[in-house]
C-alpha cells in the first residue's frame, strides 16, 4: 500500500463545476503540499498546509490531522485549470516528500 | 526574482554513460532537493542537499549521487546509465531545510537509449 493514495485517478468535468481532489496518507507528517504539474512537465507549489483550511483564488484545500485525509477544492473550474495535480506529505523530520500517484484534470470547455 | 534553473533542458545518453544535472537554487534558498519522474510513475526524492552537505537520500542506488556547492547550486550525477534511468529529473530549492514551501525547477528530461 502507498504512503499517499490520491482519488480519483482521472477527473474530466464540465467548466464552471466544483472538483473535489483527496488525498490520503498513512504516515505521520509535518506538513502536507498541494502541487500542480502542466504539460510541459513544470511543477508549481500550491499550498502547503499543517492544519486547517487555506484559500487561494479558486483553489480551497483543507487538511484533518486526525484523519490523515485532505482535500483540493476547485470552484468554477476552467479549461486552464487541465494539469495533473499532486499530493505530497512532508515527512516528520521535514526531510523530504512523499508523493501521491496524481490526479489528471481534464476540464471541458 | 529568478525562479529555480535547471540545465540542460533535454539530454540524450546511451547505457553507461555518466551524465551531470545542474540546478541554480532560488537566491537565498539554501536547500535543494532532487527528484525523479519516470514515465509512467510518480515523482520520488533522490537527494536532499542544504549548506552544502547531503541530508538525506531517497531508495536509489550509489550511482546517483550529486554536490552542492558553496554557492547553494547544485549537480546530480549518475554513472553508469541504465535505461529504466531515462525520466524527468527536477531541482526544487526552500529557504531552510525543507520547512517552506519548495519552488521547483523546469527540470531535465534525460533519455537514455
Amino acid at each position: 500500500k502507498n504512503e499517499v493514495e490520491q482519488s480519483p485517478q482521472n477527473l474530466t468535468a464540465q467548466e464552471g463545476e466544483f472538483i473535489t481532489i483527496n488525498c490520503s496518507y498513512s504516515v505521520g507528517i509535518s506538513a502536507l503540499h498541494w502541487l500542480q504539474q502542466h504539460p510541459g512537465g513544470g511543477i508549481v507549489s500550491l499550498f502547503m498546509l499543517s492544519s486547517g483550511k487555506k484559500k487561494h483564488g479558486r483553489l480551497i484545500a483543507t487538511i484533518n490531522i486526525q484523519e490523515k485525509h485532505s482535500s483540493l477544492h476547485i470552484t468554477a473550474s476552467h479549461p486552464r485549470d487541465s494539469a495533473v495535480y499532486i499530493c505530497a506529505v512532508r515527512d516528520r523530520y521535514g526531510n523530504k516528500l512523499v508523493f501521491g500517484a496524481g490526479t489528471i484534470l481534464r476540464v471541458k470547455s | 526574482e529568478a525562479g529555480v534553473t535547471q540545465s540542460p533542458t533535454h539530454l540524450i545518453k546511451t547505457r553507461g554513460q555518466q551524465v551531470t544535472l545542474r540546478c541554480s537554487p532560488i537566491s537565498g534558498h539554501t536547500s535543494v532537493y532532487w527528484y525523479q519522474q519516470a514515465l509512467g510513475l510518480g515523482l520520488q526524492f533522490l537527494l536532499w542537499y542544504d549548506e552544502g552537505e547531503e541530508r538525506n537520500r531517497g531508495n536509489f542506488p550509489p550511482r546517483f549521487s550529486g554536490r552542492q556547492f558553496p554557492n547553494y547550486s547544485s549537480e546530480l550525477n549518475v554513472n553508469a546509465l541504465e535505461l529504466e534511468d531515462s525520466a524527468l529529473y527536477l531541482c526544487a530549492s526552500s529557504p531552510w531545510r525543507g520547512r517552506e514551501t519548495q519552488y521547483f525547477g523546469p527540470g531535465t528530461r534525460l533519455l537514455v537509449l
